[in-house]
């Protein structure tokens, strides 16, 4: 059972690229989501989905797109790589009310 | 306590001693609410939860004391070790929004 995994662990992009990030969890949990940790701040949501098929936007979705085509994995899209997107990404899941479980993050630098 | 921007707020215990850590809520219909260990370079971790028609919940080491009237939680940590060292988060969620705090750093001396 190895919870919540996020690939990759660390990336550095240049302005404008793409890139997706991946997130799985093995805990047959309905809810998924995205965040974002910047220094010195707490986590801010950016996509939700609340099961297999669905996505919901949250506090900070733009520049970024999900998609949620199995239970087990949800993906971060960023489509024009900005700086001001440089930060610490975190995928959580879990039962609907209930305590989410958290990645280990992937930190993305974008230059 | 909460705060925004660069600087968290810290907290300096003794090895041994007991830790409280504060966090103020914003939204009075939240309905759970979650303590979070976040140490360096991993993902939040659970600590302990408590629901709004509670006002004290008792973990191994750790309570969580939830104040309604004044929007308040807080996190007690007892014999506080130097593994305990870490930014605590406080979440509160209201139907499938969970907002967090910024976080406290609690630092541990020997």
């Amino acid at each position: 059972n190895a919870g919540v995994t996020q690939t990759p662990k660390f990336r550095v992009l240049k302005t404008g690229q793409s890139m997706t990030l991946l997130c799985a969890q093995d805990m047959n949990h309905e809810y998924m989501y995205w965040y974002r940790q910047d220094p010195g701040m707490g986590l801010r949501l950016i996509h939700y989905s609340v099961g297999e098929g669905t996505t919901a936007k949250g506090e900070v979705p733009d520049g970024y797109n999900v998609s949620r085509l199995k239970k087990q994995n949800f993906l971060l899209g960023l489509e024009s790589a900005a700086p001001s997107q440089t930060s610490v990404y975190f995928c959580a899941s879990s039962y609907p009310e209930y305590t989410q479980y958290f990645g280990p993050g992937t930190r993305l630098t974008v230059l | 306590g909460e705060s925004v921007g660069l600087h968290l707020p810290t907290l300096s215990v003794q090895e041994g001693d007991n830790s409280i850590i504060n966090c103020a809520y914003s939204n009075s219909a939240s309905d759970y609410f979650i303590w979070y260990k976040q140490e360096s370079g991993k993902g939040p971790q659970f600590i302990i939860d408590i629901r709004s028609n509670m006002d004290k919940r008792q973990g191994q080491r750790v309570t969580v004391l939830l104040n309604k009237t004044v929007k308040h939680l807080s996190l007690q940590i007892a014999a506080t070790q130097p593994g305990d060292s870490a930014v605590y988060f406080c979440a509160e969620l209201n139907n499938n929004d969970m907002r967090f705090g910024a976080g406290t750093r609690l630092t541990v001396k020997p």
